[in-house]
Parts: C-alpha cells; structure tokens; sequence
C-alpha cells in the first residue's frame, strides 16, 4: 500500500500564481486534512473533509480552498500565492472524522512562493 | 497560542540510553493523545496513542504514560538507537466547542542520538 500520496514534491511560483497540491490515499479512510508546517511549529490545520462530499475550515484557511474530489482524493488550490504560504503542506487521512483514531500523512509538498 | 507543548525543544543520547521526550497539555477535555515522528523530508509517522481512561500503553520500544493530574504526557524509547534521530510530536484531540474537534500539535522536539 501507497498511503497518503502528494504531488507535486517540490513546487516554486511566483507571487499571483495558482496551483493545486493534489492528494490521494488508499486506506478507503472517510476523513481527509491539508496541514502546514512552518519551521519551528507545529502543523497547523487548513481545511478537513470529515467525509466524502464536505469540507470545513480549520485553524489558518485564508488564501487556500479544498476539493474533496471522492473519498480517495483531496486537493489545496492556492488561487494567488503569496511568500506567506511558503511552507511545507501535509496531506493526511484518518479512519474516522472525529480525531479519535492516528492519521496518517504524506511525505509533504515543499511549496516556496517568491 | 497551542495548549500542547514540550518541555525540550532537544534532547541527545547515546545509543543504547532510553529517552524520555515530554509533553504538556492545558485542556483537561483532551481525551487522545497521539505520539508522531518525523524524519528529515518526511511526513510524520504515528508512533502510539493512548486515550484518557488509560495512564500506560507500550508498544515496541516505545512507552506512553499519561498524567491527568498534572495534564502531561511523556514518551519513553527502550534502546535508543541512531535510527530513532527525529523530531517527535505530540498531539492532542481537543474538541474546544467545535462541531468536529481539533487534533492539536505540539511544536516538537529534536532527538538527537550520538553513536
């Protein structure tokens, strides 16, 4: 088994520019989430989506919207990038939607906005 | 700021030592806590997790003890070895009055261990 997937690994875009970081797992998990990781803290929640169909903001969702595109992927558009959004992004899923079982995370997109 | 926290930001041992790595949490609702490890270049990887209506939980090498009393949490390793270098995360489920929940991360500590 894969896991969690993301793609691209590595990104750098100018500021105004979008992307999507694309993301698919094959644990036939219901939740999905896109974290960030700064240096020196925490990962930070963006966006989650408790199960096919919804999505919900987290604790830092300005500048970023999600697609829960089925229950095997969720994607992050950055629709204008800005340097604030330089970070490492985290996708991860979980069991089920309530924290109550370990998620498990993908390798991450290292994403430098200049 | 993040009610869970950690008591070092680094930690050395040497190989073969046990270590220790500790957490603090403020929120006495919290009910799961969750142990990660990340490598350099790597997502975190879960380690173990214990819930509330436990103080104890081992898995290979690895022990979590739970302290209510004072809200904190700690992560033994057995016979550390070089492989085990990472920061380690703890996280807490922390439903603060939102439909969902939340699973809050501390900021992590570097374990270092020297040969």
């Amino acid at each position: 088994n894969a896991g969690v997937t993301q793609t691209p690994k590595f990104q750098v875009l100018k500021t105004g520019q979008s992307m999507t970081l694309q993301c698919a797992q094959d644990m036939n998990h219901n939740s999905m989430y896109w974290y960030r990781q700064d240096p020196g803290m925490g990962l930070r929640l963006i966006y989650y989506s408790a199960s096919e169909g919804t999505t919900d903001k987290g604790e830092v969702p300005n500048g970023y919207n999600v697609s829960r595109l089925n229950k095997r992927e969720f994607s992050l558009r950055l629709e204008s990038a800005a340097p604030s959004q330089t970070s490492v992004y985290f996708c991860a899923s979980g069991q089920d939607s309530g924290y109550n079982s370990p998620l498990h995370f993908g390798n991450g997109t290292r994403l430098t906005v200049t | 700021g993040e009610s869970v926290g950690l008591h070092l930001p680094t930690l050395s041992v040497q190989e073969g030592d046990n270590s220790i790595i500790n957490c603090a949490y403020s929120n006495s609702a919290s009910d799961y806590f969750i142990w990660y490890k990340q490598e350099s270049g790597k997502g975190p990887q879960f380690i173990i997790d214990i819930r509330s209506n436990m103080d104890k939980r081992q898995g290979q090498r690895v022990t979590v003890l739970l302290n209510k009393t004072v809200k904190h949490l700690s992560l033994q390793i057995a016979a550390t070895q070089p492989g085990d270098s990472a920061v380690y995360f703890c996280a807490e489920n922390d439903d603060r009055g939102s439909t969902l929940g939340r699973l809050y991360f501390g900021r992590g500590t570097q374990l270092t261990v020297w040969p």
